[in-house]
């Protein structure tokens, strides 16, 4: 089955500094892997997705994530973090052939003024 | 920019009521979907929806919960008796297309409580 795994559910920042977001996905065939936002009382917004096409992708607001086979990653990256980055990320999967999304349980970001 | 709309934000309800949530997407979307978070939990799927029927639906999608398209614009969750489990945020999406690559679109979320 296809599943992701967020390691760590909060993550604190200083404004300025490195985002590194971990998204650790478990499938046995290429899975196509989303990162969506939340933002305080919003839907969930897609930042970016990876569909084979480019192991590195960049997002909206700076995002970017990058595809990893051999560490079966897909950690989502800001070089500079914004008060306004603040909110829940979640790092989604979705297998081929099918349209539901299988959601990590999502990594809380907090940026530090 | 065209964004998925939820109503209510917040319904509390008492157990073995019916309640029913609204959505309404994105207007040339046809795909349309349903999930739901359990505080503290992941998000989950339900459900999907395209051409007035069920296209797929999760193990948590039994028989007390059903969806309908009513009209044009509206797409709604109803359960039929909630329970105390059934309290968590429930989020319609839709989509303009069906496919693994595709973009679904979420709306902010409807928090139902069940006392």
């Amino acid at each position: 089955a296809q599943s992701v795994t967020q390691l760590g559910s909060h993550v604190s920042v200083s404004e300025g500094a490195l985002v590194l977001l971990r998204c650790n996905y478990s499938s046995s065939v290429p899975p196509y892997l989303f990162w969506y936002v939340q933002y305080p009382n919003q839907g969930l917004q897609l930042l970016l997705k990876y569909t084979s096409a480019a192991t590195l992708v960049k997002g909206i607001n700076g995002f970017e994530a990058e595809f990893k086979k051999s560490e079966t990653s897909f950690h989502l990256t800001k070089p500079s973090a914004h008060m306004s980055d603040a909110a829940e990320y979640f790092c989604a999967v979705k297998k081929t052939g099918a349209n539901n999304l299988f959601f990590g349980t999502g990594t809380r970001l907090t940026v530090i003024p | 920019e065209p964004e998925v709309t939820q109503t209510p934000s917040h319904q509390v309800t008492q157990m073995g009521q019916e309640v029913i949530l609204r959505c309404v997407p994105i207007s040339n979307h046809l795909y349309f979907y349903w999930y739901r978070q359990i505080l503290g939990q992941k998000v989950e799927f339900l459900v999907s929806f395209y051409n007035n029927e069920i296209s797929e639906k999760s193990e948590i999608f039994d028989d007390q919960f059903s969806v309908e398209r009513p009209d044009g614009s509206n797409f709604t969750l109803k359960i039929r008796s909630t329970k105390l489990e059934d309290s968590a945020m429930y989020f319609c999406a839709s989509s303009d297309q069906r496919g693994t690559t595709d973009t679904q679109y979420f709306g902010p979320g409807t928090r139902l409580t069940v006392l």
